[in-house]
């Protein structure tokens, strides 16, 4: 019953190839973030979602599109990927974003690989 | 607009010695401050945060930390090290405001690496 779930976990994959991270969040959540962590451990968040509506969106390419069909699951694809994607991916949740001092619940994390 | 500065990307401890991580912020609201753990090959969990109220914080795992405002820190601490206190910490700032474009923004530190030595 875990809390906040990544699927895959693992990814390697070619450069200029097209993928999804899917995340998923059984804790009756509104809100639901991505971050990337690079190879120096340093977390930036990419998008949030509350309750399906985009929320935040940094400066991210174009080619990264997060999807979020219900408030449950936010999924992150990414279009033409290349060499500097390489990353772990984080999933995360919190009741709400409304306040700012909830406490947001992490994923197990995608560790992304591009060849 | 909030930064976190994370003095010491890496700290060796002895088993049973303090462990006292340096966290200092930048923010132009009041602050809420979180310290994050992340053991190897798994997600971010929460320590402890400050929101208001009591300046002296109590988390899990026997760890505390003082959120002193004159001196914008956030530092963490244990008394007594154990070897599964090696991890990745992250401290974190949110602001007090209710914009919606910072709605559930936490700015990260760099993170400090706690390795533990018997």
């Amino acid at each position: 019953d875990t809390a906040v779930s990544q699927t895959p976990k693992y990814l390697v994959t070619q450069m200029g190839n097209d993928k999804s991270i899917k995340c998923e969040q059984n804790l009756g959540h509104d809100t639901m973030y991505w971050y990337k962590q690079d190879s120096k451990k340093f977390l930036k968040i990419m998008f949030s979602y509350n309750n399906k509506e985009l929320i935040i969106n940094e400066t991210v390419p174009n080619r990264f599109s997060p999807k979020s069909p219900d408030k449950a699951h936010l999924n992150l694809h990414i279009n033409s990927l290349e060499l500097g994607d390489s990353a772990v991916y984080f999933c995360a949740s919190s009741q709400t974003a409304r306040a700012n001092q909830e406490t947001q619940y992490f994923g197990p994390g995608t560790r992304l690989l591009v060849l | 607009a909030q930064s976190v500065t994370q003095l010491g990307s890496h700290v060796s401890v002895s088993e049973g010695a303090l462990v006292l991580l340096r966290c200092n912020y930048s923010s132009s609201v009041p602050p809420y401050l979180f310290w994050y753990v992340q053991y190897p090959n798994q997600g971010l969990q929460l320590l402890l945060k400050y929101t208001t109220g009591a300046t002296l914080v109590k988390g899990i795992n026997g760890f505390e930390a003082e959120f002193k405002k004159s001196e914008t820190s956030f530092h963490l601490t244990k008394p007594s090290a154990h070897m599964s206190d090696a991890a990745e910490y992250f401290c974190a700032v949110s602001d007090s405001k209710r914009a919606t474009d910072s709605w559930g923004k936490l700015q990260f530190g760099a993170g400090t690496q706690v390795v533990v030595t018997p």
